[in-house]
């Protein structure tokens, strides 16, 4: 079946160090999500990618980075987590049109000690 | 700014119908998605309005009305799997989709 992977589904981190966050595809989409999800709130953009265009919302921190080294991969990196970056992490994905809905993995339980 | 409103939770009784409602307002709209989402787990789609009127998929419909920046999702025959967040989101003129928090569904026997 085509789906969006995320791995691990839970991480613990301790304060500071760093953190990589992975997410494949196996329905070729061209455009990749990364979001933050805090308990009971809504999903925040982090950044997307269209191929391999990157796009940075204006209030990411400059602690999340990302990477995306072909179609069906794409890295989150926290490079120094603190407290309040404990969340769920969800990648989505989806087609080129602008009406194409977004599918989401399974997220990634970012636990911060 | 832009926003979207939801109620924050309901409680509905197994087998009953319920209507969640959403009202937004953004710059631009190019769409409105309804989201599932169990707790701990991610959003699944369920349905996505871009014009009026009524879009009916088995047990779950959605509305919306442009005029009045309004949607709603009806679930009917509610089941107690039916416990979940569901989520609106809106898609702007920039086409980036812009979240509600969610709306908690507890469903009772």
């Amino acid at each position: 079946d085509a789906m969006v992977i995320q791995n691990p589904r839970y991480q613990v981190t301790q304060f500071g160090k760093p953190v990589t966050l992975s997410c494949s595809q196996t329905l070729n989409h061209n455009v990749m999500y990364w979001y933050q999800q805090k308990s009971s709130q809504a999903p925040k953009l982090l950044f997307h990618y269209y191929d391999k265009d990157f796009n940075n919302e204006a209030d990411t921190p400059d602690n999340f980075q990302s990477r995306r080294p072909n179609t069906s991969f794409c890295f989150l990196d926290i490079r120094s987590p603190g407290l309040g970056d404990a969340a769920m992490y969800l990648c989505a994905t989806s087609g080129p049109l602008t009406t194409d809905t977004q599918y989401f993995g399974p997220g990634t339980r970012l636990t911060v000690l | 700014g832009q926003n979207i409103d939801q109620p924050t939770e309901m409680t509905a009784t197994e087998g009953a119908i319920v209507q969640i409602n959403c009202t937004y307002q953004t710059s631009g709209f190019n769409g409105l998605f309804w989201y599932q989402q169990h707790a701990g787990e991610a959003p699944t789609f369920l349905s996505y309005n871009v014009l009026d009127g009524l879009e009916e998929k088995g047990r779950f419909s959605s509305f919306l009305s442009r005029s009045k920046g309004y949607s709603y999702l009806l679930l009917k025959e509610l089941q107690m799997k039916d416990s979940a967040s569901y989520l609106c989101a809106v898609r702007d003129s920039n086409y980036q989709l812009i979240w509600g928090a969610g709306t908690k569904l507890i469903i009772k026997p």
